[in-house]
């Protein structure tokens, strides 16, 4: 059966903090790995990751793929109260555009 | 600006009732649409693929009796909760992109059924 596992499940830090959440995958039929933030509605695109490590960046978000040992981790450097939020990995499977979620970290970043 | 447009993004209504929902793709057109169930702190769960002109694939576990789903042009998407119980209660949720872009998502549905 197809899955995805993050973890941590739930992240408390300060403020200026840097943090890393993994994404680790079991899924038959592999497109590609995503990354997603959710706030209060539906998940914003973050990053997506076909090729092995090849480091993706935006601002003071990066994320890299291993397909050799099936994982992905998102880094956020110099958190801010508004990088709080629930980050969900998700991987595409097959030719239709499907995608398979995580449970999802939630962090929440202190003042 | 946003891709997928879904709608409504709030309803609530008595036991019985059914509900339409709507995804539409405004920037380009999709074959296939999903559509995803969120309940409170957990992660989206892939419900249903919908295909444009033939019938959609459901998940294991989904009633296609129970959650209709209508993909007539290839910019909207329909989801049609017939005879909506409290325990239909729950964020929907479509996406639509082709196989080289990232799925985009709509704003979601909260739909409370009383």
């Amino acid at each position: 059966e197809d899955k995805v596992v993050q973890s941590p499940l739930s992240l408390v830090v300060h403020e200026g903090d840097t943090v890393t959440l993994n994404c680790s995958y079991e899924v038959t039929n592999f497109r590609s790995l995503l990354w997603y933030k959710q706030e209060k509605k539906a998940p914003t695109f973050l990053f997506m990751l076909t090729s092995s490590g090849i480091e993706k960046k935006s601002g003071r978000l990066s994320s890299i793929l291993d397909k050799k040992e099936l994982f992905s981790i998102l880094n956020i450097t110099a958190t801010q109260t508004g990088d709080s939020a629930v980050y969900l990995c998700a991987v595409g499977s097959g030719n239709t555009g499907k995608l398979i979620f995580g449970q999802g970290t939630t962090l929440q970043v202190k003042p | 600006g946003a891709v997928v447009s879904q709608h409504p993004s709030w309803v609530i209504c008595k036991s019985g009732t059914s509900v339409k929902i709507e995804c539409r793709s405004l920037d380009f057109q999709a074959t296939t649409m999903f559509w995803y169930r969120q309940f409170p702190k957990q992660s989206l769960m892939l419900m249903a693929t919908s295909n444009e002109g033939s019938k959609a694939t459901y998940e294991q576990g989904v009633e296609k009796d129970k959650f209709l789903i209508n993909h007539a042009s290839l910019t909207l998407s329909t989801l049609t909760v017939t005879s909506a119980h409290p325990e239909d209660s729950s964020f929907y949720i479509c996406s639509a992109g082709d196989n080289n872009q990232p799925q985009h998502f709509g704003d979601g549905t909260r739909l409370s059924i009383l």
